[in-house]
């Protein structure tokens, strides 16, 4: 069975501090995607970032970065210089591959990230 | 914008009477997923439809239906409900084995 851990519940930190998320996934396919994904006070999903197990290099996004080792079987995503505009719950995702066109997510609890003005 | 049309946005309803929520996919997409999101149990997957027919299932309950129709939109159909029941219920499409985008959610509430 897949799971997803974020550890971190909630994290504060004032603005224009670098912040790295955590997510840790257990999983037993050799193919899978990774996924985060932001979900802002008015509630919607927004999608960042998707990762397949093959591709192990570091990505980075304007201020964001995501750190994917797979010996670790982690997929940490950091922001850079934070705002106040990503104060959010950020969830980390898995699909597995293994069933081409099954590609249901399993979600972590999320964090919770407030940034201090 | 992500391209998933989901109606009604926000929907308040009494215990033991039965909802319809409305998802439009992403232009193309096959894929339609529903999951529910509550402050218990996280975000969970209900069911997945590929081009009209059921293709998983999660943790759906029984009093819950969907399905896919011919122009690819979706209904989920809740009936008997329950305080529990109350959550934020996403839609979300895909090209198959690609990115899963999600609507925005209606919100249902059970008084």
């Amino acid at each position: 069975a897949q799971k997803v851990t974020q550890a971190q519940t909630e994290i504060s930190v004032v603005e224009k501090e670098d912040v790295t998320l955590d997510c840790v996934y257990e999983t037993r396919d050799t193919t899978y995607y990774l996924f985060w994904y932001k979900q802002p006070p008015s509630g919607e999903l927004v999608f960042l970032i998707r990762r397949n197990s093959f591709d192990e290099q570091n990505e980075i996004s304007g201020r964001y970065s995501w750190n994917f080792q797979k010996s670790t079987s982690s997929f940490n995503f950091t922001i850079t210089a934070s705002q106040v505009v990503d104060s959010a719950v950020y969830f980390c995702a898995l699909s597995e591959a293994s069933n081409f066109g099954n590609e249901k997510l399993t979600f972590g609890t999320g964090t919770r990230l407030t940034i201090i003005p | 914008d992500s391209g998933v049309t989901q109606t009604p946005k926000h929907l308040i309803t009494a215990t033991g009477q039965r909802v319809t929520l409305r998802c439009s996919p992403r232009s193309g997409d096959l894929s339609v997923y529903w999951y529910q999101q509550s402050l218990d149990q996280g975000l969970q997957f209900l069911i997945q439809y590929y081009n009209g027919e059921e293709r998983a299932k999660g943790n759906i309950l029984e009093r819950f239906s969907a399905q896919q129709f011919p122009d690819l939109h979706s209904e989920l159909n809740l009936s008997s409900l329950e305080l529990g029941d109350s959550a934020l219920y996403f839609c979300a499409s895909s090209e198959q084995g690609y990115t899963i985008y999600f609507g925005e959610g209606s919100w249902l509430t059970v008084v």
